[in-house]
């Protein structure tokens, strides 16, 4: 069964403006992930926040996590033609930690050049 | 360093046939993950491998099986196949099973087709 649920399920936007994302998702966490896939293929570790972060950067990426909503947002600046993709939330809701992810719907994003 | 390589890339398969899947995980990796992503839907937990022993496993049945090998790669096999087994096969692996938040590397995928 899916935990998250990403939101909007596609996006299009013209390059150079933001994208931004969001994954409501059920249960308790240790960590929360987001994942690039292009074309139905592998997957791309993107970033990770741990459950006592609150937002996290890297590079044009910027991941907000709220806890007491269960849900994260994932935002791409200054978005390029390289982005259009398939972005998936993941979370991981083991005991320990990196036995196993529960991922979303996913959200197509379009960049229109 | 080397990424995840699964084999094949490509695979077509008669209903009620096997099929095995291979995985050759990130070198210095020693968990290995299976997921299956049927078209339009996020990947689904399948079963992990840590130190040659199966470590979770997901809501599939147990014609689904895998093995892990000393040097980390690893097997899916899949009997007695169904229409409904046609989906992207991912393998992932990270750095330990246990405490800390790894992100996986995946691997490309093994796009199998049931007919």
């Amino acid at each position: 069964s899916q935990q998250g649920e990403e939101d909007p399920q596609a996006l299009s936007i013209q390059e150079g403006e933001n994208a931004t994302m969001n994954c409501s998702y059920k249960t308790s966490i240790n960590n929360l992930q987001w994942y690039r896939q292009n074309s139905g293929r592998g997957l791309v570790h993107l970033i990770l926040i741990r459950s006592n972060e609150r937002e996290k950067h890297s590079g044009r990426l910027r991941v907000t996590l709220d806890t007491s909503k269960k849900s994260s947002s994932l935002l791409i600046t200054a978005s390029r033609a390289a982005d259009t993709a398939s972005y998936f939330c993941a979370t991981d809701t083991t005991n320990f930690g990196n036995e196993k992810l529960t991922f979303g719907t996913g959200t197509r994003l379009t960049i229109i050049p | 360093e080397t990424g995840v390589t699964q084999s094949p890339t490509h695979l077509i398969k008669t209903r009620g046939q096997q099929v095995t899947l291979r995985c050759s995980s990130q070198s210095g990796h020693n968990t290995v993950s299976w997921y299956q992503q049927a078209l339009g839907q996020g990947p689904q937990f399948i079963f992990q491998y840590y130190r040659e022993e199966e470590n979770g496993r997901g809501n599939f049945p147990p014609r689904f099986s895998g093995l892990q090998f000393p040097n980390y790669s690893s097997e899916l096999n899949v009997n007695a196949l169904e229409l409904d087994d046609s989906a992207l096969y991912l393998c992932a692996s990270s750095p330990q099973q246990g405490w800390g938040d790894y992100g996986y590397t995946f691997g490309s995928g093994t796009r199998l087709t049931v007919v």
